[in-house]
């Protein structure tokens, strides 16, 4: 089983539209969470920590469930400048130091 | 200017050739990282450095070598060079002033490699 796991999509999606994605881990000891941003050929970008009271940015809204190993990522209003692949990030079961990410979902908004 | 830098961007090389991937920080950070991307199998760690003295195997080691020249350098080598090492290269860096506990990661823009 992969520690991190998530769908790879294409999600298609119209513009303005809600998407939310999905991730399950499988460390119960991981202590922290991030959901990234990878353009194509682009290096990753940090979109949001994750939080365990949940948290907002924007039109972004991360929520973690630790009792399921579950994070989600809720994009609303999409806009196509959020056409991306979102990879879902978790602290290594040996050192919170090295990081564990998720192989992406990959999200495409259309006019 | 970047504050994680990659040189080169790009490269193609021969199989059983020598090749370094540099990367530069000027984000002050204690802790770096080597990773590859491969399509469909995300990010991949092959080395690590806490700091200037420590060095460690990522899941991927095997062909690569490291070297922390200074806090704010850390190098890749292929020391020979294999076609299925082609991949995109990420250089990362976390942390701050020592016993920073910050822990999400900052990337390079990557190199892409070709080994033919």
């Amino acid at each position: 089983r992969k520690e991190v796991e998530q769908d790879p999509g294409p999600f298609n999606v119209p513009e303005g539209a809600t998407v939310a994605f999905n991730c399950t881990y499988s460390n119960s000891a991981s202590q922290s969470f991030f959901w990234y941003r990878q353009d194509c050929r682009k290096e990753p970008k940090l979109l949001m920590s994750v939080y365990s009271s949940g948290n907002e940015d924007g039109r972004f809204t991360a929520q973690l469930n630790r009792a399921s190993q579950y994070i989600s990522l809720l994009i609303r209003d999409s806009k196509l400048s959020d056409s991306a692949t979102y990879l879902c990030v978790v602290t290594s079961m040996d050192s919170s130091y090295k990081l564990i990410f998720g192989s992406g979902t990959r999200l495409l908004v259309r006019p | 200017d970047a504050d994680v830098t990659q040189t080169p961007r790009n490269r193609i090389t021969k199989t059983g050739k020598r090749i370094m991937l540099e990367c530069s920080q000027t984000k002050g950070h204690d802790r770096m990282y080597w990773y590859r991307q491969d399509p469909g199998l995300g990010l991949r760690l092959i080395y690590y450095s806490f700091d200037v003295k420590d060095i460690n195997k990522g899941e991927i080691s095997d062909g690569y070598s490291v070297s922390r020249q200074a806090q704010a350098k850390f190098s890749l080598s292929l020391e020979s060079a294999i076609p299925n090492q082609t991949a995109l290269y990420f250089c990362a860096t976390s942390g701050g002033t020592s016993g920073s506990l910050s822990y999400e990661q900052y990337f390079g823009p990557g190199t892409r490699l070709t080994v033919t």
